[in-house]
């Protein structure tokens, strides 16, 4: 057990919809990281949040958006979801901006039919 | 562009047999990851390298990092089941805004 948690573990929704997914970062992590697991693309980063302001941002779409709030939990807020979308979300946590370690969740398992 | 590039991407082994996966990244970086991931499972960190001539061991598993070659290995030494599954390596630019990518990954089967 990593100390991250996710919420939730499975999503099944449609296209067009939004939906929202939770993460936790281990206690006294300052950084999250958001990542997306598909079989088309691999792993890909998509953001950074270090102690509530924005870090770092890789391949993510601008239907996507992401905070961290002030307890550090972290939100990714997906909307107008395509098939494509299908994929495991990965959050991580570090204790620094720069990870010198980072810490995965379980990871949530989102289905857009 | 940023890339990362692992090979090979399925290796099928013997146990007892020793063997390498590679990671080859396009530009300077700053730090070099190693991830296991177990099928249906999230990914577990197993190295970081900071330096160039950095070597880390744990177990059957050791990994280097050559900076001027751009080049990271990990090796296997005398390959036993329970190191069946996907290895990922990844790597952080510093100086292209933190970007971390990650090689495509090594599905390894360590046959009995």
């Amino acid at each position: 057990d990593s100390g991250v948690t996710q919420t939730p573990k499975h999503l099944i929704t449609a296209t067009g919809q939004r939906v929202t997914l939770r993460c936790s970062p281990r206690s006294g992590d300052l950084s999250v990281y958001w990542y997306q697991q598909s079989l088309d693309q691999g792993l890909q980063f998509l953001i950074q949040y270090y102690n509530g302001e924005e870090r770092a941002k890789g391949n993510i779409l601008e239907r996507f958006s992401a905070q961290q709030f002030p307890d550090l939990h972290s939100e990714l807020n997906l909307s107008s979801l395509e098939l494509g979308d299908s994929a495991l979300y990965f959050c991580a946590s570090s204790p620094q901006g720069v990870p010198y370690e980072q810490y995965f969740g379980p990871g949530t398992r989102l289905t857009v039919t | 562009e940023l890339k990362v590039e692992q090979n090979p991407l399925f290796l099928s082994m013997q146990e007892g047999k020793n063997y390498t996966i590679y990671c080859n990244y396009s530009t300077t970086s700053d730090r070099l990851y190693w991830y296991r991931q177990d099928p249906g499972k999230s990914l577990e960190s197993l190295f970081v390298l900071l330096s160039n001539g950095a070597v880390k061991q744990e177990g059957r598993l050791m990994a280097s990092l050559d900076t001027k070659a751009r080049l990271s290995t990990l090796h296997i030494t005398a390959a036993v089941h329970d190191l069946s599954a996907t290895y990922f390596c990844a790597a952080i630019f510093m100086n292209r805004d933190d970007k971390i990518i990650f090689g495509k990954g090594t599905r390894l089967h360590i046959l009995p």
